[in-house]
């Protein structure tokens, strides 16, 4: 959606390998949350961050899971040792104020893992 | 065990018809509900909210509608317009939330609407 840009669109990795998912929101924005879609389920909560700080990752599933925002800006979603289970797309949202406190979610990213 | 519940994974209207969407939660603490509509390869775009003290919302051909006891919402769209069909999620949220847990949205599966000109 307008206000969040998310690459690649499509990722392919062969299990076990690692892979880091950008999301660049317009500036300005103090949260940021990701998000896991499987298929066919709703998205589900990852992790949440206000500024540079990672306030809330207790969605994260493993420990193969990180995530960071150093400049408070551009956020990164890194999966180390990919497995299958972690083929989904992955969702970057920020706060939008003043809209029934909706979210404004990017495009996403889809990750197949072969 | 889900905590926001779309029942119906599927519903097909017809063009000028009344869709009627519906979502049940089980955790009375949510006091905030989204509608989310979501189009194949895009992210899912607000479409219209409810705080919990209120049992309608309305904005334009949407309307939401609150059942606090029953614990159950319902988004109305009439007339149901072809651009309409897409998957639409029902999402709550704790206001406040709990410490660190700032914000988080718990979603449904998704229904996915059809509406057929």
């Amino acid at each position: 959606g307008a206000g969040v840009s998310q690459s690649p669109r499509y990722k392919v990795a062969k299990r076990g390998q690692d892979v880091a998912l950008r999301c660049d929101p317009i500036s300005g924005h103090v949260s940021l949350f990701w998000y896991q879609q499987a298929l066919g389920q709703g998205p589900e909560f990852l992790t949440y961050f206000q500024n540079e700080a990672q306030l809330d990752k207790s969605g994260l599933p493993s420990d193969r899971f990180f995530a960071e925002r150093p400049e408070g800006s551009v956020s990164t979603l890194k999966i180390q040792r990919t497995q299958q289970e972690d083929s989904a797309v992955y969702l970057c949202a920020i706060k939008v104020l003043g809209r029934g406190r909706g979210y404004t979610f990017g495009s996403g990213t889809r990750l197949t893992v072969v | 065990d889900q905590q926001v519940k779309q029942n119906s994974p599927s519903l097909s209207v017809q063009e000028g018809r009344i869709s009627i969407l519906n979502c049940d939660y089980t955790n009375s603490m949510f006091d905030y509900f989204l509608w989310y509509k979501k189009y194949p390869a895009e992210g899912p775009t607000f479409l219209i909210s409810i705080s919990s003290i209120k049992d309608k919302n309305e904005d334009g051909r949407f309307t939401v509608f609150l059942n606090k006891s029953a614990k159950h919402l319902s988004l109305h769209i009439v007339p149901s317009q072809p651009g309409d069909s897409a998957v639409y999620f029902c999402a709550a949220r704790f206001t406040p939330p709990p410490v660190g847990s700032q914000g988080n949205l718990i979603f449904g599966k998704g229904t996915k609407l059809s509406v057929k000109p």
